[in-house]
């Protein structure tokens, strides 16, 4: 199994960047996914890095380094709505295909 | 747009009765999964499927059961509910098994409370 590990909580500045990092233990690595969940709300698809570097979407990047175990998420020109939970998922090549879900990171966006 | 949805948002329940949540998607997909997801302790993975008539465990199955009849619907039973069992729950789909992206789609969730 894998042991995902991120900040619980994060506060910004609204139009600041923020990046929230992710580390993990897995035997045989074969993805690494974010997502977003708004209070309330399903979780939504943001990244998908299998490979090292950084993958970049609008205001939204991730980068993977493979061989230190670490991801992270950056959010450039940060926005009130961007105030959410935001989850690392690690899916390993043994058993399953299914992707462990980190505990999340709680974003809070102040003005 | 895939779309994944529950058959409540909000359900209260007795201890001791069976509880029924229903999870349709529309895409087709193959796998269908159902987490709960509590604060402090993340999206945790009861059960999954891959195909009509197949389960499998996943990392907290105890006190629940799961039903696919159908490849688009599945459907999460606590056949005796209890106080612990008080949480959201959430389903998700995907497209097929381990391939690339293959991101989940989740449904709104079901907030369930055992009284």
């Amino acid at each position: 199994g894998q042991n995902i590990d991120q900040p619980t909580e994060m506060t910004a500045t609204e139009g600041a960047i923020v990046q929230i990092n992710c580390t993990y233990q897995t035997s045989g690595f074969n993805g690494l996914f974010w997502y977003q969940q708004h209070a309330g709300e399903a979780p939504t698809f943001l990244s998908y890095n299998v490979l090292d570097g950084l993958e970049e979407k609008g205001r939204f990047s991730s980068f993977l380094s493979r061989s230190k175990g670490y991801s992270y998420l950056l959010l450039k020109e940060l926005q009130m709505k961007d105030s959410a939970s935001y989850l690392c998922a690690v899916r390993d090549l043994g058993g399953s295909y299914i992707p462990t879900f980190g505990r999340g990171t709680s974003l809070i966006v102040h003005p | 747009d895939v779309k994944v949805t529950q058959s409540s948002r909000y359900l209260v329940k007795r201890t001791g009765e069976k509880v029924f949540l229903e999870c349709v998607q529309d895409m087709d997909h193959e796998n269908m999964f159902w987490y709960r997801q509590d604060p402090g302790l993340g999206l945790r993975l009861i059960y999954f499927s891959y195909d009509v008539k197949m389960k499998e465990k996943g990392d907290i199955p105890e006190g629940y059961s799961v039903s696919r009849e159908k490849k688009e619907r599945f459907s999460l039973i606590l056949e005796s509910a209890s106080t612990n069992q008080t949480s959201m729950y959430l389903c998700a789909s995907s497209r097929e098994q381990g391939a690339g992206t293959d991101t989940q789609y989740f449904g709104p969730g079901t907030r369930l409370t055992v009284l």
